[in-house]
């Protein structure tokens, strides 16, 4: 098993410009999250999808979109990157257990 | 919501000695307590959770211990060794319901002198 998968590992945008960051499992888990990592600042939930075919907002929703695309795949979309959207991004999955599987990050830099 | 809050930021250790962290929460509903280990330009890991009906739970030199009557839960690490050196994140959160939301703390820097 590959577990949580993320693409792409490094990108650079400039201010303004739109991406998607994609993300899947293979664990058959229900539950998918995004998060984004700031130092001195935890984790911090973005969006996450309970289920196939549900989405909801976390903690910090704004200026980002989500698509549950099926089981496996959460994908996260920034329509109009600023510089306040420089992070890392984490895409987790959770099953039976309550803990979250995460994916190995994607590094965004926003100029 | 739920805020959790995590101290010391910043932990410097001999190697052998025993390091603690502790971390506060403010929901009383919250039932499921986790604790994350992220070496340097990695992903979190699970490393030992607990959930509220346990107060204590060890796993060979971690130990987590929860009082839930302050609301505040602990990691303890003995016999440290230069590969803990790593960022540790405590989180509280629900363990049912639909996406059972996790609400971090803003994370502790661990450093195991040799």
């Amino acid at each position: 098993n590959a577990g949580v998968t993320q693409t792409p590992k490094f990108q650079v945008l400039k201010t303004g410009q739109s991406m998607t960051l994609q993300c899947a499992q293979d664990m058959n888990h229900n539950s998918m999250y995004w998060y984004r990592q700031d130092p001195g600042m935890g984790l911090r939930l973005i969006y996450y999808s309970a289920s196939e075919g549900t989405t909801d907002k976390g903690e910090v929703p704004n200026g980002y979109n989500v698509s549950r695309l099926n089981k496996r795949e959460f994908s996260l979309r920034l329509e109009s990157a600023a510089p306040s959207q420089t992070s890392v991004y984490f895409c987790a999955s959770r099953g039976g257990t309550p803990s979250r599987a995460f994916g190995p990050g994607t590094r965004l830099l926003v100029l | 919501g739920e805020n959790v809050e995590q101290h010391p930021s910043t932990l410097s250790v001999q190697e052998g000695d025993s390091a603690v962290i502790k971390c506060t929460y403010s929901d009383s509903a919250s039932n499921y307590f986790p604790w994350y280990k992220q070496e340097l330009g990695k992903r979190p890991q699970l490393i030992i959770d607990i959930r509220s009906n346990v107060g204590e739970k060890k796993d060979q030199r971690i130990a987590v211990t929860l009082n839930k009557t302050a609301k505040h839960f602990s990691l303890h690490i003995t016999e440290t060794q230069p590969e803990d050196s790593a960022v540790y994140f405590c989180a509280a959160g629900g363990s049912n319901g639909a996406g059972n939301k996790l609400t971090f703390g803003g994370g502790t820097r661990v450093l195991v002198k040799p």
